[in-house]
């Protein structure tokens, strides 16, 4: 039984351009959570997506958007970057009715130059 | 002040001690509180989490919440040099428009020395 899957590994942009990031959620599972993780910092909470809609999200900018498909699986789109963006991207799975557990994929490392 | 607080550390305890790991939260209409442990470079993988206040067991893990003190901590027996690393405490508010979001901490980094 696959976990959540993302990719790629790592990445490495400059600033302004525009980057995308890929999640496949567990077997079974149909929400979707996006997180950034800076350097010593703990997850933030970007949006979260079910049933192919942004159900709920956080403090971010509208650089930040995403898209769920039809298979569950996720993407998050970074425009316009920053050098602040660079961080780890999580993406957590769930089912929705068990949103307690919630398990993170690998990550994505972003690195903005 | 920050929604869910821990303490940085780091936190360093000798091999079979019991490690005791804190976290305080501001919102009281949080409903669930979590335990995520990071090993350096990794994600986050989910330890245990909690919603009714006392104690609640898993193996060598042990959660406790303190609603009325917005107060919840983990405690590790017989800690191991596996043991090290970050730990992470989350909340949840309650249903509704919650749904799945998860408000975390800054995280303890814990040391278990042989």
């Amino acid at each position: 039984d696959a976990g959540v899957t993302q990719s790629p590994t790592h990445l490495i942009k400059t600033r302004g351009q525009q980057v995308t990031l890929r999640c496949s959620p567990k077997s079974g599972h149909d929400t979707v959570s996006w997180y950034q993780q800076a350097l010593g910092q703990g997850p933030q909470f970007i949006f979260q997506y079910y049933e192919e809609e942004e159900r709920q999200r956080g403090n971010f900018p509208d650089r930040f958007s995403g898209h769920q498909f039809p298979n569950y699986s996720s993407e998050l789109n970074v425009n316009a970057l920053l050098l602040g963006d660079s961080a780890l991207y999580l993406c957590a799975s769930s089912t929705s009715g068990r949103t307690n557990e919630q398990f993170f994929g690998p990550g994505t490392r972003l690195t903005v130059l | 002040q920050k929604e869910v607080e821990q303490n940085s550390g780091p936190l360093s305890v000798p091999e079979g001690a019991i490690a005791s790991l804190n976290c305080t939260y501001s919102d009281r209409g949080s409903q669930s509180f979590f335990w995520y442990r990071q090993y350096s470079g990794k994600s986050p993988e989910l330890i245990m989490f909690i919603y009714s206040n006392g104690d609640k067991e898993d193996g060598r893990f042990t959660a406790q919440l303190n609603k009325a003190s917005q107060y919840v901590s983990l405690l590790i027996r017989d800690s191991q040099p596996s043991d090290s690393a970050t730990y992470l405490c989350a909340v949840k508010r309650a249903g509704g428009t919650s749904y799945g979001k998860l408000t975390f901490g800054q995280g303890t980094i814990l040391t278990v020395h042989p």
